[in-house]
């Protein structure tokens, strides 16, 4: 059972450009958590889908950046016109929904912007 | 508010004991989580409390007291590969949807 994949790893991009990070969460997980790890930091709620549906993005910035989790194909995180305070680590975490919904991280995309 | 504290970095020797304490203040408390994550890598997650008491897990053991917003992680028998960030987490349903806050993350050094 494939664990969280996450692509690409590494994304470098230059100022003004748009960045799209892809996550697909485990087989039977219908929902998806995306945060930002900025060095010495701890993980910082983004946004929250389930399958077509935004549930919360509090934690999202109001302009530039977007998500989705269409029926069918990953989970995507958009930034348009980056800038060098969008450089950090963004990890995806998926969980079945249930209980315990205990979330399973991916390995996380690493943003540079230049 | 919601808060999270825990301390930023500890040092233990290889075979020994250490204790990673996490407070929290959260408006509606649905869990708490422990994730262990290597320097550049995924956090992978070493243990779930929910109820007061101690969790059990082969060298690792969680605890929780909700009436004192408390819990820590015990690592017994260091051994050098447990070096890494150990992240405290709890899930919040305050504001009517599951939301995880995330402590910053405690450094532990395992030295031989």
């Amino acid at each position: 059972n494939a664990g969280v994949m996450q692509n690409p790893r590494h994304l470098v991009r230059r100022r003004g450009q748009e960045a799209r990070l892809r996550c697909s969460p485990m087989k039977g997980h219908s929902h998806v958590y995306w945060y930002r790890q900025l060095p010495e930091e701890g993980l910082k709620f983004m946004v929250y889908l389930q399958k077509e549906n935004i549930i919360d993005e509090s934690g999202m910035p109001k302009e530039r950046f977007s998500a989705e989790f269409p029926k069918e194909g990953p989970s995507i995180l958009r930034i348009q016109q980056v800038v060098r305070g969008d450089s950090a680590a963004y990890f995806c975490a998926s969980s079945q929904g249930l209980a315990k919904n205990i979330q399973y991280f991916g390995a996380g995309t690493r943003l540079s912007v230049l | 508010g919601q808060n999270i504290d825990q301390p930023t970095e500890m040092t233990a020797t290889e075979g020994a004991i250490v204790q990673i304490n996490c407070t929290y203040q959260t408006s509606g408390f649905n869990g708490l989580f422990w994730y262990q994550q290597h320097a550049g890598e995924a956090p992978t997650f070493l243990s779930y409390n929910v109820l007061d008491g101690l969790e059990e897990k082969g060298r690792f053991s969680s605890f929780l007291s909700r009436s004192k917003g408390y819990s820590y992680l015990l690592l017994k028998e260091l051994q050098m590969k447990d070096s890494a960030s150990y992240l405290c987490a709890v899930r919040d349903m305050g504001s009517g949807t599951y939301k995880y806050i995330f402590g910053t993350g405690t450094r532990l050094k395992v030295l031989a």
